[in-house]
């Protein structure tokens, strides 16, 4: 059983602080990692991907990967209340994508 | 100009009814899925299509029956539905690495 695990918050930071959501998996063999945003009623949206080891950056988002330790976070500097939605981490096995349950991030204004 | 629609959005239905959901995608992609997320929020891979060929099938009732008329389309009809089947359905498409979503439909029966 492949599986993604992740707190499910809620997370709350203040404005303009670092938020930082977590996941692990289960399968070493995995090579693909995603994380998605979703708004309250909204559809999921792909904010990050990252397939080798290290920090990946783009704007404020940071995703972060180690294989080794099966592990894949995301930063988010600057927080702003916009920022308030569920994050998903998803992990590709083949063509299967595996979501974990999502972490409910809330940035206090 | 929509890449992954859905319809319909909302359904409300009884108990026992039969209901379908179609999607459609103009991304030009050879795989799509159907995703369940239930009032968890909770996101999981109910069946998979490459090029029309069902690809991966978890485990879910055989209520659940996917059509891909074509690799555009991916439809999903439901029989006899149940009080658990209330959800909201998501279909998605993929060309590569990762799936596009469609907007969801929820689904409510009563």
């Amino acid at each position: 059983q492949k599986e993604v695990e992740q707190n499910s918050g809620p997370l709350s930071v203040p404005e303009g602080a670092i938020a930082s959501l977590n996941c692990t998996y289960s399968d070493r063999g995995s090579q693909s990692f995603f994380w998605y945003r979703q708004y309250s009623g909204k559809s999921p949206e792909l904010i990050m991907s990252i397939y080798s080891n290290g920090d990946k950056e783009d704007g404020r988002f940071t995703a972060q990967l180690n294989k080794a330790s099966q592990y894949v976070s995301l930063l988010i500097r600057d927080s702003q209340p916009s920022d308030s939605a569920t994050y998903l981490c998803a992990v590709a096995y083949g063509q299967n994508f595996v979501f974990g349950p999502g972490t409910r991030l809330s940035v206090l204004p | 100009d929509t890449a992954v629609s859905q319809t319909p959005k909302y359904l409300v239905t009884q108990m026992g009814n039969d209901k379908s959901i179609k999607c459609e995608q103009n991304l030009g992609h050879d795989t799509m899925y159907w995703y369940k997320q239930d009032s968890k929020k909770f996101l999981k891979i109910m069946f998979s299509y490459n090029n029309k060929e069902l690809i991966i099938n978890e485990t879910v009732p055989n209520r659940f029956s996917p059509k891909s008329p074509d690799k555009a389309h991916l439809n999903l009809h439901i029989n006899s539905l149940e009080l658990g089947d209330s959800a909201v359905y998501f279909c998605a498409s993929s060309g590569g690495p990762r799936p596009f979503f469609g907007p969801g439909t929820r689904l409510t029966v009563l």
